[in-house]
């Protein structure tokens, strides 16, 4: 297996929901990322995550929650969400923290 | 992190040579080139990336100038599937890439 997936493809959810993303990868790679990419712009880094713990968080606001409860599974939690948050959340993995990055499809996730 | 300047747009013609230039005057002796690419609707595609010397792979070539101020990926037989945006990322490593806003490369038949 030589793929990051994600679930799911697309999301909706209102401001007072609580949802989760949902990233998985079995190539044993040790690091893993968040990323944020709105619409017609570059993704941007949220979160890393170095063999299972978190090693770089950039300022993203509390209702954003990462998780990874074991190497292979990487979460992001939402909760209290603004419509501005509305964008393609990108999930990647690293052999090791400072190896090239894959990355998996998105979730494209809509803030009503 | 050095800042990147890249074209915002180019095209090619399919089967023809795509040079994509960078810009990163600023860059650090302890940097390196990378290049991303993002198909639409894709997440990014790591291509290659190097330091000081010319770097091929069987996606790409990366040419780096003697100063490093400047570089040019080329994919030298450009297909209608390498339609992308392609990143050009200037950081000491991989994990905390900044990407810019990277160029478009239209390959038309």
């Amino acid at each position: 297996d030589t793929e990051v997936t994600q679930t799911p493809k697309h999301l909706v959810m209102g401001m007072t929901n609580k949802k989760s993303l949902k990233c998985e990868q079995h190539m044993g790679h040790r690091a893993m990322y968040w990323y944020k990419q709105k619409a017609k712009k570059p993704p941007e880094l949220m979160f890393v995550y170095s063999y299972e713990k978190l090693s770089i968080n950039e300022s993203v606001p509390s209702r954003f929650s990462p998780e990874c409860p074991n190497s292979s599974l990487l979460n992001l939690h939402l909760h209290a969400l603004q419509p501005e948050d509305s964008a393609l959340y990108l999930c990647a993995s690293s052999q090791e923290p400072d190896r090239e990055q894959f990355f998996g499809p998105g979730t494209r996730l809509t803030v009503l | 992190d050095a800042k990147t300047t890249q074209p915002p747009s180019m095209d090619c013609a399919e089967g023809r040579a795509a040079n994509l230039p960078c810009n990163h005057s600023t860059i650090s002796g302890n940097e390196y080139v990378y290049w991303y690419r993002q198909i639409h609707s894709q997440g990014p595609q790591y291509i290659i990336h190097g330091l000081k010397n010319n770097e091929t792979n069987e996606m790409a070539s990366l040419i780096i100038t003697e100063d490093r101020k400047s570089s040019t990926l080329i994919l030298p037989h450009a297909t209608l599937r390498d339609t992308a945006v392609y990143y050009c990322i200037v950081n000491t490593g991989f994990q905390k890439l900044v990407f810019g806003t990277g160029t478009r490369l239209l390959v038309s038949p």
